[in-house]
Formats: structure tokens, sequence, C-alpha cells
């Protein structure tokens, strides 16, 4: 079984410059987080999407991170413009689990991460 | 509140020894999950092991074992026979039931420094 894919796996730009981080989860799953990760601490929820609906954008800065998931497969997450506070490590993660459903053992499988320096 | 507290910030331990990494947890609901992931400095998320809310006996993973205790809401992972490979950051992670969406929560985790 393949992976969740990330892409790139590190980016370094300036402030109020605009970047964008791919993700392909693994086949079959149904839902898909973005975490920030900032050095030094847990991962912190950004998106979660049921297919390609939202199901909690609750702690995402929708006024400068943006996310899509087209087609309930792959997803975008974009920031424009960057702050100097967003320096963070961006996990892509999915799982079988269905909004609604007991999911229990359903694992949370992660990415290799998209390492943001904004200078 | 925090739904999941990882006390130990830094936790060092003698190669071939065993070592206690704690996390407790809140939550209202009575179905949920608890996991353990490790995350070397390379960063990759790697999920070590599950835990049932509703799972009588303590989980085991090779070297890894979950001490749950339900009454005081704690999930402490034990690794045995520690090995210099086991130098990492460890977080502790819940998810709870299905009303709240399968929402994942994580700790601020414990850096484990195995020593030779």
């Amino acid at each position: 079984e393949a992976g969740v894919a990330q892409s790139p796996r590190y980016k370094i730009i300036e402030k109020r410059q605009s970047v964008a981080f791919w993700c392909n989860p693994i086949s079959g799953h149904a839902t898909l987080y973005w975490y920030q990760q900032i050095l030094g601490q847990g991962p912190k929820l950004l998106i979660q999407f049921q297919n390609n609906g939202v199901v909690d954008d609750s702690q995402l800065p929708k006024d400068r991170f943006s996310a899509e998931r087209l087609k309930g497969v792959d997803s975008t997450l974009k920031i424009q413009p960057a702050k100097l506070e967003d320096s963070a490590v961006y996990l892509c993660a999915s799982s079988l689990a269905r909004y609604g459903t007991y999911s229990g053992a359903n694992v949370l499988t992660f990415g290799a991460g998209s390492r943001l320096t904004v200078l | 509140a925090q739904k999941i507290t990882q006390t130990q910030p830094g936790m060092f331990v003698q190669e071939k020894e065993a070592v206690t990494l704690d996390c407790t947890y809140d939550t209202s609901d009575q179905s949920y999950g608890l996991f353990w992931y490790k995350q070397p400095s390379s960063g990759e998320m790697i999920f070590l092991i599950y835990q049932g809310s509703y799972d009588e006996q303590n989980a085991t993973e090779g070297r890894y074992s979950l001490n749950f205790q339900k009454a005081r809401k704690s999930a402490n992972l034990v690794i045995s026979a520690s090995q210099l490979g086991d130098s990492a950051m460890y977080f502790c992670a819940m998810r709870e039931g299905p009303g709240t969406g399968n929402q994942f929560y994580f700790g601020t985790g414990t850096s484990l420094t195995v020593i030779p």
C-alpha cells in the first residue's frame, strides 16, 4: 500500500509571498487532515475533510490559509500571504474513518511533511 | 481544558532499560481511541500502538505496551529494552467518538534520549 504523498518537502519563501502544499492520501481513505507542527510542539489541526467536504476548519486562519480537496482525493493547502510565524512543518494525514461512524482503531497515517521556512 | 497532557518534556533512559512515557487524557465520550506516535528527527510520524476505550487488556506491540488506566484517564507508553533508535519525540493522541467527526487530539510530546 502506497503511503501518504506530500510535496514539496522543503520550501523557503519571504514573508508576504504565497506557497502551496500538495497531498495525495492513501487510496480509499475518506478522511484527510492538514496539521501544522511548529518546532517543539505537537501537531495542530488546521482542517479536516471527509471526502471533498470540510468537517472542521475552526483553527484554519482563513484570512491567509485556504485548502481544498477536489474530487475527494488529493488536497492542496495554500498560504497567502505568508507570515514569519507560519514557519512550521505542514503534515498531511489520512484515515479510513468516516464521519458519523465509530472508527476506533482506524489509524491516522501521515505523510513525510512539508517544511516551510518564512524569512 | 487540554484533551491530551504529556507532562514530561524530556526523558533519558539507559540503553536496554525500560522507560515509561506519561499521558493523561480528558473526554466525556464512552467510545474513544488512544494512540502513540513516534517522530524521529527526520520528521515523519510513525504509528506505534493503539488502545480502544472498551479494550480490557492493555495493548502490546513488540517492545511497546500501553498501560491503560481508564479510571485515572491515563495511557502511558512503556518501551522495554530501549535501543538507540528509540531516541525521538513521542506523541500521545486521542480520537473521540463518532459524534465529534473522528478528530484526533495530540499532546505536546516527550523527547526521549537513549544513552549508550
